[in-house]
């Protein structure tokens, strides 16, 4: 079964910051990679997705991700954060089927 | 662009009662989920349709829970009895697969409190 990894379950910074979040999935053929983000009280959002071709990824609000196939990784960027991007983010992998397994989550907390 | 919308937004009931949730995926979206989110166990998929047939729906807790969906655009999730370990919030999200490689859309969610 496919199984998703986030090794950071939270992680605390200062605004402008970098932030760089973790994710690693095992499944050997072709994927769709997702970066959801839950702002306190809110419903997962979608941040970016990779389907193919390019593996730097850019998103909104300024994220990016790298999907490294050779590492199974598709890590989550942001060159200098904001306080208004405290929330927590979740990975997701779509391998065999229709559905989306996702990560265990990673709370980012961004000190004013 | 109406998203997904689920009903009610919150619900507080007493432990042994029913509880039904609701949830109308976006209009031509062909496949559904059902999630749970709570702090200790994080974000877990209950079930999922594809054109209204449940596919997988190995993450339901127990026989207190099913997940019906008689058209495209109604889903519900019954829990009965409740328990106060079912408190939690409860999300729905719609897909398309086709068009959309699977990126799904989360509604507002649900948060069930079990006295």
């Amino acid at each position: 079964a496919q199984s998703v990894s986030q090794h950071n379950h939270h992680v605390i910074l200062s605004e402008a910051a970098s932030l760089e979040l973790g994710c690693n999935y095992s499944y050997g053929g072709t994927v769709n990679l997702f970066w959801y983000v839950q702002y306190p009280g809110q419903h997962l959002q979608l941040l970016l997705k990779y389907f193919s071709g390019d593996p730097l990824v850019k998103g909104i609000k300024g994220f990016e991700a790298e999907f490294i196939k050779s590492k199974f990784s598709f890590n989550l960027r942001k060159p200098s954060v904001q306080w208004s991007d405290t929330a927590e983010y979740f990975c997701a992998v779509k391998a065999a089927g229709n559905k989306l397994t996702f990560g265990g989550g990673t709370r980012v907390l961004v000190k004013p | 662009d109406a998203g997904v919308i689920q009903s009610p937004r919150h619900e507080v009931t007493e432990m042994g009662q029913e509880v039904t949730l609701r949830c109308k995926p976006i209009s031509g979206h062909n496949s559904l989920f059902w999630y749970r989110q709570t702090m200790m166990r994080g974000l877990e998929l209950l079930i999922y349709f594809n054109n209204n047939v449940p596919i997988d729906d190995s993450g339901m807790p127990e026989d207190r829970f099913s997940a019906k969906m008689p058209n495209a655009s109604f889903s519900t999730l019954k829990i009965q009895p409740s328990e106060p370990r079912d408190s939690a919030v409860y999300f729905c999200a719609s897909s398309f697969p086709q068009i959309s490689y699977n990126e799904q859309f989360f509604g507002p969610g649900t948060r069930l409190t079990v006295l």
